[in-house]
């Protein structure tokens, strides 16, 4: 089946800095979407990307589509404390072609920001 | 804000037994799913149902396990005898299109813990 490699596994940063976080896939992808996951909770869609070599921002999130259609990042900009939790990468197939479309998802990134 | 809401929150059983785990997906959405996250891991697709029958199901989704959607508004995930391997966070989504630029919204999920 299809893998997504996420990276890095985890992050400790302080409250201010940026971040950088990525996938990468040997599969294309039709769709990439970087989801944040609190603990106890479901993931929370953060930014959806459909076209090769989109840059799509959220706040200080900013997300971008490989050109490759092989890889996307996500970046945060001056982190907070809120910003803790995990983020997992999840891309849609090109293969997939009927409704139900499934998700696969990275192995994600904790991120840790320290006051 | 409308949101998928699953019950319960926590499942413990005993192996051997049947468990069913219950969503209520958002009530415009055509598309429903089931994901399972064992802890510390990646989220994993289970399965994706439209128009009253499954459309996509992995490797996960054995004989083991079935979906409903008994009465048009809970969409159920049954696994008829549990094995410890099964212990893991179990959520629902739903998806009001098929198209792009509309993403399944994820619920809390339930943990469900095999003893």
């Amino acid at each position: 089946g299809q893998q997504l490699n996420q990276s890095p596994q985890s992050m400790f940063i302080q409250e201010g800095e940026d971040v950088s976080m990525n996938c990468t896939s040997s599969s294309i992808f039709n769709t990439w979407l970087w989801y944040k996951q609190d603990p106890g909770e479901g993931p929370v869609l953060l930014i959806a990307l459909y076209k090769a070599g989109e840059l799509t921002s959220n706040g200080r999130l900013t997300a971008q589509f490989g050109i490759t259609r092989k890889d996307s990042f996500l970046n945060i900009s001056a982190s907070i404390p809120s910003d803790v939790g995990i983020y997992f990468c999840a891309g849609r197939g090109a293969m997939n072609n009927n409704a139900g479309n499934m998700l696969t998802f990275g192995g994600g990134t904790r991120l840790m920001v320290k006051p | 804000e409308p949101e998928v809401t699953q019950t319960p929150s926590h499942q413990v059983t005993q192996m051997g037994q049947e468990v069913i785990l219950r969503c209520v997906p958002i009530s415009n959405h055509l598309y429903f799913y089931w994901y399972r996250q064992i802890l510390g891991q990646k989220v994993e697709f289970l399965v994706s149902f439209y128009n009253n029958e499954i459309s996509e199901k992995s490797e996960i989704f054995d004989d083991q396990f079935s979906v409903e959607r008994p009465d048009g508004s809970n969409f159920t995930l049954k696994i008829r005898s549990t094995k410890l391997e099964d212990s893991a966070m179990y959520f629902c989504a739903s998806r009001i299109l098929f198209l792009g630029g509309t993403e399944a919204f994820f619920g809390q999920g339930t943990r469900l813990t095999v003893v």
